[in-house]
């Protein structure tokens, strides 16, 4: 089935670890974005990109990396994990100037 | 700065019963509104959306209507059902044209439905 694809579902790292979050969607949209989830406080965006080679920064984009080599991907990188990022992450996609933001399933990061 | 503001929760509602879930917004500018619904386990997935002021948006039985003038959009279903349990987010935009973009969520409102 179409639609954005993330792995791992769950992931516990140490403190001080990296890891990558996987993106991928097989729509070809545009724009593609990165959230993370916290107990009551809803979604807050961490990056974003528009494009391929083109990614900027949401409201919460410390300690988290990404980059856009091709329209489909766009992977999350915690260069150095602290239990602050302790969360569910979810990547979404939409087209550019129209249309719906799809989400994925969700990533759930415990850092210990 | 731009904000959305739910009602708290958990709602807990019988079977057939009305549902309102209070929506307000802060923005500079005129956003488009959006609601999204997350089933147990599973990530977000659009419920309506409103793109203008006195828009109504409605899906599945669910109804929220733009009012620009007291900065809201309510979510309304005149009789859920325990499928509907769920946690219910509001969110608004300045993406281009309508396109979504940038969404800026609410906290979330968790409705649990008894039979």
């Amino acid at each position: 089935n179409a639609g954005v694809t993330q792995t791992p579902k769950f992931q516990v790292l140490k403190t001080g670890q990296s890891m990558t979050l996987q993106c991928a969607q097989d729509m070809n949209h545009e724009y593609m974005s990165w959230y993370r989830q916290d107990p009551g406080m809803g979604l807050r965006l961490i990056h974003y990109s528009v494009g391929a080679g083109i990614t900027d920064q949401g409201e919460v984009p410390n300690g988290y990396n990404v980059s856009r080599s091709t329209t489909e991907d766009f992977p999350l990188r915690l260069l150095s994990a602290a239990p602050s990022q302790t969360s569910v992450y979810f990547c979404a996609s939409s087209p550019t100037l129209t249309g719906v933001n799809t989400f994925g399933s969700g990533t759930r990061l415990t850092v210990v | 700065g731009n904000s959305v503001t739910q009602m708290e929760g958990p709602v807990t509602l019988s079977e057939e019963a009305f549902l309102t879930i209070n929506c307000t917004y802060t923005a500079t500018g005129y956003p488009s509104l959006f609601w999204y619904v997350q089933y147990p386990g599973e990530g977000l997935q659009l419920l309506l959306k409103a793109t203008k002021a006195d828009d109504k948006g409605s899906n599945k039985g669910f109804e929220a209507t733009y009012r620009k003038e007291t900065t809201s959009f309510h979510l309304e279903k005149g009789s859920v059902q325990v499928s509907d349990s769920a946690v219910y987010f509001c969110a608004l935009s300045f993406g281009y044209g309508g396109s979504q973009g940038n969404l800026i969520f609410g906290k979330g409102t968790k409705l649990s439905v008894k039979p």
